[in-house]
């Protein structure tokens, strides 16, 4: 069946420090990969996108790879700030149907000053 | 921006009753869906619409409906409310499949 990968274990960052996380996946042939922020008791809010023919995709201090052969995709935050601190997720997509979008479980990054 | 609403922050309800979810967005779009979100189990996607009066089954719709009237709302409904569906139920709306725009979420709790 189709699998999402994140990191399990929360992640502990010291600011100024680049935050990286992970997401794997299996049995999944995305045309998009997705990063959202989620903060406590909210929403999920949506950041980045990434092509299946896109190696790298950067916004401000975000960075987004996506490696299609290692089923991998890589999120980092550079020069974190406290206000990074927050749960991110992960989602593929297809270009068949919004139905088949799918989510990680989602990374608990700190960031701690 | 677009702004997808839902009804409550915060439902306690008890174990058969009948439990209506609202949300509602303001960017005419066609795709609405509902997710329920469990620690360690990420999104579920409960149901999905693709336009008015029209449904397609996620992952998990046993003991759940869904009802899509006009295009801005779409509400789901636990027909008989059990303590297996307390959870945080979060409506998203989108017009592709490139990025979803979500609500804060209703923490339901059944008792």
């Amino acid at each position: 069946s189709q699998k999402i990968e994140q990191n399990s274990e929360a992640l502990n960052i010291q600011e100024g420090k680049t935050a990286t996380l992970t997401c794997n996946y299996t049995n999944y042939s995305p045309a998009y990969l997705q990063w959202y922020r989620q903060d406590p008791g909210r929403g999920p809010v949506f950041l980045l996108l990434i092509r299946e023919n896109e190696k790298e995709k950067r916004k401000e201090r975000l960075k987004v790879t996506f490696d299609t052969t290692l089923k991998q995709s890589l999120f980092h935050i550079t020069a974190s700030q406290p206000a990074d601190s927050a749960t991110y997720l992960c989602a593929l997509s297809s270009v068949s149907s919004a139905s088949k979008i799918i989510f990680g479980s989602g990374t608990r990054l700190s960031i701690r000053p | 921006d677009v702004k997808v609403t839902q009804s409550s922050r915060y439902l306690v309800k008890r174990t058969g009753e009948k439990v209506f979810l609202e949300c509602v967005q303001d960017m005419d779009h066609e795709n609405m869906f509902w997710y329920r979100q469990d620690p360690g189990l990420g999104l579920r996607l409960i149901y999905f619409s693709y336009d008015v009066k029209m449904k397609e089954k996620g992952d998990i719709p046993e003991g759940y409906s869904v009802s899509r009237e006009k295009k801005e709302r779409f509400s789901l409904i636990l027909e008989s409310a059990s303590t297996n569906q307390t959870s945080m139920y979060l409506c998203a709306s989108s017009s592709s499949v490139e990025k979803l725009f979500f609500g804060s979420g209703t923490q339901l709790s059944v008792l």
